[in-house]
């Protein structure tokens, strides 16, 4: 069971937008910086978002990042297939149990 | 351009210590920055592992602490993991990576990853 929530699915045609959420708490969401990542199949995972909103160098300004609260999201828009990726968001957590931490993961499936 | 490489025994049995090496070219592990261990069981999310810091502060998941080792050689740019008393659960892709430390907690460089399977 992960700390952080994210939906386990989310899917969307080409060239739409799709947004995916990540949950969390006071301990880890609501007091730290979000980071997100697009893992593409059989892959390694890949930094698409850190600092909740900033781009590293080479990610597409279709990838987009927010954080309120508790709770983030991940934003494409301008769907290709080439985004059908599972994404995770991740940060610190300083509960008892503290580190770093992801969430479940999301799998977007561009139809 | 960071690049890392994890390398190590691709089936360990049960009860065993799991052993990893993450080979980094392109920067200097003895520098600033963390550098860290996540793993994958299959069809399953990430789990961190355990990150280092300054060539000796560790910081270990609480769920793994009681088995986790991670040590630095700076002498050979590397870091390393063992992980003792495995069982079938242990069983997931190893990949190592540059941990941006606190207080912005991201891992920015990951190597390709390694499967290791738990199996007598």
């Amino acid at each position: 069971q992960s700390v952080l929530t994210q939906p386990p699915s989310v899917s969307a045609a080409p060239g739409q937008k799709v947004t995916i959420s990540c949950s969390g708490s006071s301990s880890n969401i609501g007091n730290n910086y979000v980071s997100w990542y697009q893992q593409l199949p059989g892959t390694a995972p890949k930094l698409l978002i850190y600092d909740n909103n900033k781009r590293p160098s080479g990610i597409p300004d279709r990838f987009s990042g927010s954080k309120s609260g508790t709770s983030a999201t991940l934003g494409i828009t301008g769907l290709q297939t080439g985004d059908e990726a599972d994404y995770y968001c991740g940060t610190w957590d300083t509960s008892l149990s503290a580190g770093r931490v992801f969430g479940g993961g999301t799998k977007l499936t561009v139809l | 351009q960071v690049q890392l490489q994890e390398s190590g025994p691709g089936l360990v049995k049960p009860s065993e210590t799991l052993s990893l090496t993450c080979a980094v070219s392109g920067y200097s592990i003895s520098s600033t920055y963390y550098w860290g261990w996540i793993r994958q069981p299959p069809g399953k999310g990430l789990e961190w592992i355990a990150t280092i810091y300054d060539s000796g502060t560790t910081y270990y998941n609480p769920s793994l602490k009681s088995r986790v080792t991670m040590s630095v050689d700076t002498s050979k740019n590397q870091f390393s993991l063992n992980l003792s008393s495995v069982t079938a659960a242990d069983t997931a892709v190893y990949y190592c990576a540059r941990d941006y430390g606190s207080p912005r907690y991201f891992f920015d460089y990951w190597g390709q990853g390694t499967l290791v399977t738990v199996s007598s």
